[in-house]
């Protein structure tokens, strides 16, 4: 299961605090994603990165923020401004970015205390 | 913006029968339909993709067809086996977008019954 690691699995998240979920990847890739699962909704796009020092709100950006500093970590930061974190979080990866298969990582569950 | 829906949102099947799940897409620019396979608690996993620029794909006991005119594709699965238990999510990507911008659909959970 190597290639795109997330952690941590389980995270909590108390009121008012930001918190930081972390992705990596050894695929050598230059895109990078983030979507957020809810039961019933499907996968929706939060962030995604095309190359370093580079990315791109998706749909459902509001309360999130990311960085891009290495090519082979992306990793999100839930703000206080989210006021309902509570969801399964999924990174990805892809070669290049255009139609072609995204490569996930295991997740992380996010509660709120 | 694309819209993708999903059906039937639950698929009961007996092993070794066959399961059809259905989606419809908005944008006539979407070009690119993968298919994902997420079994419980694990990530999701492409299992079959499919261009604007063919009709049918197909691979063992899996094929996809896609309708252009109607905006419409489907994943085929043939003489199930328990492990294809899973949640099925079908995905639309639009054209010339730069990027890889997939929509998904709301998923499928499909259950082989032994």
């Amino acid at each position: 299961d190597g290639g795109i690691t997330q952690s941590p699995k389980y995270l909590f998240r108390k009121e008012g605090q930001n918190v930081t979920l972390s992705c990596e990847q050894n695929l050598n890739h230059d895109a990078m994603y983030w979507y957020r699962q809810d039961p019933g909704q499907g996968l929706r796009l939060i962030y995604y990165s095309q190359i370093v020092n580079d990315f791109q709100k998706g749909d459902i950006a509001e309360g999130y923020s990311v960085s891009r500093e290495k090519k082979e970590s992306f990793p999100l930061t839930v703000t206080s401004a989210q006021k309902n974190p509570t969801a399964f979080y999924l990174c990805a990866s892809s070669i290049r970015g255009r139609d072609e298969k995204l490569f996930f990582g295991s997740g992380t569950q996010l509660s709120v205390l | 913006g694309e819209n993708v829906e999903q059906h039937p949102s639950t698929l009961s099947v007996q092993e070794g029968d066959s399961a059809v799940i259905k989606c419809t897409y908005s944008d006539s620019a979407s070009n690119y339909f993968p298919w994902y396979k997420q079994e419980l608690g694990k990530r999701p996993q492409l299992i079959i993709d499919i261009r604007s620029n063919v009709g049918e794909k197909k691979d063992q006991r899996i094929a996809v067809t896609l309708n252009k005119t109607a905006k419409h594709f489907s994943l085929h699965i043939t003489e199930t086996q328990p492990e294809d238990s899973a949640v099925y999510f079908c995905a639309a990507s639009g054209r010339n977008t730069g990027f890889q911008k997939l929509v998904f659909g709301t998923g499928t959970r499909l259950l082989v019954s032994p």
